[in-house]
């Protein structure tokens, strides 16, 4: 999995309550992305960063706020969960610098139900 | 909004055939990327055509890419029960890092 792990791997939470999923890689990539993939819907980016504390948001960004104080690791959190937040949450990295669209590594993802 | 459209939605071969899935794009793209999904994993990058290329070969994966078409095949060559996942086409931007996926093909190999 490309040196990137994803805690927890699966969490059920209760609705209003606050969530915070932690991607972790030790392959010193600058870019990371959150996606979450449902059914019929593929895989959507929720925010991604391009380098310590510059994140910008994806195509589902709403409810969702990320940081990024280190190289290694990005949050995403879910100040309030909500129902239709219940999904498979993915964590990707890329590397390449000066370079359109590289290949990305993923993580195993987490299984978030709100209940 | 989707970037990419997978199509077959889900495909079911035996062993031993050829599998082709294919991707519509709507957009310009700077390069095309296809990626594995196997049940309950994460996404496994497995090859990825440029603009200006128009087939790419990489063990038995074979891509091709029609700019004019706005779409691309995915070829996968003497199946194996092994090659049972979802398959995913991405699309880059020129200029950007991000990637949009599709909706993916579930591929069945059946022994």
């Amino acid at each position: 999995d490309a040196g990137i792990t994803q805690s927890p791997r699966h969490k059920v939470t209760e609705t209003g309550t606050p969530v915070t999923l932690r991607c972790h890689q030790t392959e010193n990539h600058r870019y990371m992305y959150w996606y979450r993939q449902d059914p019929g819907h593929g895989l959507r980016l929720i925010h991604y960063s391009y380098g310590v504390k510059d994140t910008d948001k994806g195509e589902v960004s709403d409810g969702y706020s990320v940081s990024r104080s280190k190289t290694e690791d990005f949050l995403l959190t879910l100040e309030s969960a909500t129902s239709s937040q219940t999904s498979v949450y993915f964590c990707a990295i890329s590397g390449t610098s000066g370079r359109s669209g590289a290949e990305q590594y993923f993580g195993p993802g987490t299984r978030l139900t709100v209940t | 909004s989707q970037q990419g459209e997978e199509d077959p939605q889900a495909l079911s071969i035996q062993e031993g055939e050829n599998a082709t899935m294919n991707c519509s794009y709507k957009t310009s793209i700077n390069n095309l990327q296809w990626y594995r999904q196997n049940s309950g994993r994460g996404l496994v990058h497995l090859i990825l055509i440029r603009s200006n290329e128009r087939e790419k070969h990489s063990g038995r994966l074979r891509v091709t890419l029609d700019t004019s078409k706005k779409s691309s095949s995915l070829l996968i060559t003497a199946s194996r029960a092994a090659d049972t996942a979802s398959y995913f086409c991405a699309t880059a931007n020129f200029g950007n890092e991000k990637l949009t996926f599709g909706t993916g093909t579930r591929l069945t190999i059946i022994p």
